[in-house]
């Protein structure tokens, strides 16, 4: 059974491009979490997704940053006129069910801007 | 959400056992224990969670004390691959709310010797 998969493992991107962050579940998990780590920082949470749906994205950068989760294919995070302080590891989620079930990471996209 | 506190770093050696703490004094009735740990260069890796009984997995062993107020993750041969730093994070089990979020802390850095 393939775990949490995330693409590209290394993005870099200059100042004002975009980043497309991607991550497929592991097979039977609908319920998709975005985390984010700053150089020397924690993990925060971003958003929470079940497919087509947002369902809390409290930890979302209310500027520049989206995401998705559709019916079809991965979830996607997008990040539009990256800055520098952009820069972090990305992790991506997976559970079967909502509410206190473990979570299942990806490796991580590490995102650099230049 | 309540809070959660660990030692900031701990050592051991290879083939000891580890018992890695958390302190939780203001944990509520329907707050679970989980612990995560993040391997260099990794995502978080689930490892094990428990509510009022002692747990065991493959992985570990969760020990929590009578009043719930604390609780210890027990690696009982810690090898080399053990490494890495070691999140204690209550989840509340209740209905409703934002018990899917993970909340990070600082966690406790295990370095193993060999």
């Amino acid at each position: 059974n393939a775990g949490v998969m995330q693409n590209p493992r290394h993005l870099v991107r200059r100042r004002g491009q975009e980043a497309r962050l991607r991550c497929s579940p592991m097979k039977g998990h609908s319920h998709v979490y975005w985390y984010r780590q700053l150089p020397e920082e924690g993990l925060k949470f971003m958003v929470y997704l079940q497919k087509e749906n947002i369902i809390d994205e409290s930890g979302m950068p209310k500027e520049r940053f989206s995401a998705e989760f559709p019916k079809e294919g991965p979830s996607i995070l997008r990040i539009q006129q990256v800055v520098r302080g952009d820069s972090a590891a990305y992790f991506c989620a997976s559970s079967r069910r909502q509410g206190t079930y473990e979570q299942y990471f990806g490796p991580g996209t590490r995102l650099t801007v230049t | 959400d309540a809070k959660t506190t660990q030692p900031n770093s701990m050592e051991s050696n290879e083939e000891e056992p580890v018992h890695l703490p958390c302190n939780h004094s203001t944990i509520s009735g329907t707050d679970y224990i989980h612990w995560y740990r993040q391997l260099p260069s990794q995502g978080p890796e689930y490892v094990i969670h428990g509510l009022t009984s002692n747990v065991n997995n493959r992985m570990a062993s969760l020990a929590i004390a009578e009043d719930r107020k604390s609780s210890t993750l027990i690696l009982h041969r810690a090898t080399l691959r053990d490494a890495a730093v070691y999140y204690c994070i209550l989840r509340d089990g209740g209905s409703g709310g934002s018990n899917y979020k993970l909340t990070f802390g600082k966690g406790t850095l295990l370095t193993v010797n060999p």
